[in-house]
């Protein structure tokens, strides 16, 4: 398996602009993490999804942050407008669920985005 | 929710012994874990402890659970140069069902 596969590696925005960042789970885990990284807040959950349906939301920083799962194999965070204070390495992970815990969660190499 | 604190920074010499404190909070934990992370890299899942155990050893890592004082640690036996990373602990939040990360650990050895 490749893991779990984030897309872009980095990216580079104008203030204002959308962006769209995007994670493919590891083939047969049930449960999304989306987390953000930054020096001043470290790793702060952001969203989950079991089974494709969003279960907590409440670490999303307000309204210009969503996030979707389509399918088991795709799931996206979009940032509407951007702001230079959403710079951060966002990171997807995925996981067995709550029955398999000692699997922990498979995190994928991150998106480092820079809102200019 | 549950807050796990770590310290910020340990340096230690190639071929010493590194221990890694953390504390967390919530006694009712079924699973602790210890992540490394290196330098434009996901975390990556370096171990774990079941609740029901004081110690857990995997090679040259050593768990430590104490549960009376809500303290885990992490002893990395004959440190090398690769084990230079971020080490985060973590533990469930009850609350939210996901993890909940330290502020990490910084390891740097010293050759």
């Amino acid at each position: 398996d490749a893991g779990v596969i984030q897309s872009p590696r980095h990216e580079v925005t104008e203030m204002g602009q959308e962006v769209t960042l995007r994670c493919k789970p590891i083939s047969g885990h049930n449960s999304l993490f989306w987390y953000r990284q930054t020096m001043m807040r470290g790793l702060e959950l952001l969203i989950y999804f079991n089974n494709n349906v969003p279960i907590d939301d409440s670490g999303m920083p307000e309204d210009r942050f969503s996030a979707k799962m389509p399918n088991a194999s795709f799931s996206t965070l979009k940032i509407q407008p951007s702001e230079p204070r959403d710079s951060a390495v966002y990171f997807c992970a995925s996981s067995l669920g709550r029955r398999n815990l000692h699997y922990g969660y498979t995190f994928g190499s991150g998106t480092r985005l820079t809102v200019v | 929710g549950e807050d796990v604190e770590q310290s910020l920074f340990l340096s230690v010499r190639e071929g010493d012994s590194s221990v890694i404190n953390c504390t967390y909070t919530d006694s009712s934990s079924t699973y602790l874990y210890w992540y490394k992370q290196e330098p434009g890299a996901g975390l990556q899942l370096l171990t774990y402890i079941f609740s029901n155990m004081d110690m857990k050893q995997d090679q040259r890592l050593t768990v430590l659970l104490n549960k009376k004082d809500k303290h885990l640690s992490l002893r990395i036996a004959d440190t090398q140069t690769g084990d230079s990373a971020i080490y985060f602990c973590a533990e469930p939040d009850t609350g939210r069902r996901a993890l909940t990360f330290g502020s990490g650990t910084r390891l740097q050895v010293q050759p």
